[in-house]
């Protein structure tokens, strides 16, 4: 079954540091995902990608964070200056349509800011 | 703003016992529901949905989970648990207007002993 791949798995990075997250959707998706879960507590969504731009964000995405989907295969989030309160696991997820296709999930990106 | 309220945290059950997963929204509109799974050390799955139609629905792996309008609810049931079934339990709702912004209720842990 394809899968949705995320790389890395963790990283650690020092506050105010940029860091890019990388994900690789399911090749035929066309609508992408964030999502990310802070220690102990929901997984929250950050924002929704398709046709090149940004469809949906959430209160959270603010200036310091940014998407882009560089190629044809991978879908990225930027987090320019990183605060310690960015430190969670970050999920990337796919679709190949709207309201009423499954989301897949990756296995997540775990950030670390010290 | 639409939330999600899993009311068991933490569930330890033995094998072949029964379950069933608490979950309450609070929105008032037409909404989609979900049940997803996280096991140890993999990505999110998800269980099985609800869009409209038949109120029971049938998940994956001998799942299933009842919607209850008038109450608001979308609990899980499991008739019988293996110990394959330990895993983080996630409940969520999206309005049904496009794309998936999933609100997420905090997760129930399940650990199911041999």
């Amino acid at each position: 079954e394809p899968e949705v791949t995320q790389t890395p798995s963790h990283q650690v990075t020092q506050m105010g540091q940029e860091v890019i997250l990388r994900c690789v959707p399911i090749s035929n998706h066309l609508y992408f995902y964030w999502y990310r879960q802070i220690l102990g507590q929901k997984v929250e969504f950050l924002v929704s990608f398709y046709n090149n731009e940004i469809s949906e964000k959430s209160e959270i995405f603010d200036d310091q964070f940014s998407v882009e989907r560089p190629d044809g295969s991978n879908f990225t989030l930027k987090i320019r200056s990183t605060k310690l309160e960015d430190s969670a696991m970050y999920f990337c997820a796919s679709s190949d349509g709207g309201t009423f296709s499954p989301l897949h999930f990756g296995n997540g990106t775990r950030l670390t800011v010290t | 703003a639409q939330s999600v309220s899993q009311h068991n945290h933490h569930v330890i059950l033995s094998e072949a016992a029964s379950l069933e997963l608490g979950c309450n929204y609070s929105y008032g509109g037409t909404v989609n529901l979900f049940w997803y799974v996280q096991y140890p050390g993999q990505h999110l799955q998800l269980l099985l949905k609800y869009f409209s139609g038949d109120p029971l629905v049938k998940g994956i792996k001998g799942f299933e989970a009842e919607f209850i309008k008038s109450k608001f609810s979308f609990n899980l049931r499991k008739p019988s648990v293996q110990w394959s079934d330990t895993a983080e339990y996630f409940c969520a709702v999206t309005l049904n207007t496009g794309f998936q912004k999933l609100v997420f209720g905090t997760g129930t842990r399940l650990l199911v002993s041999p």
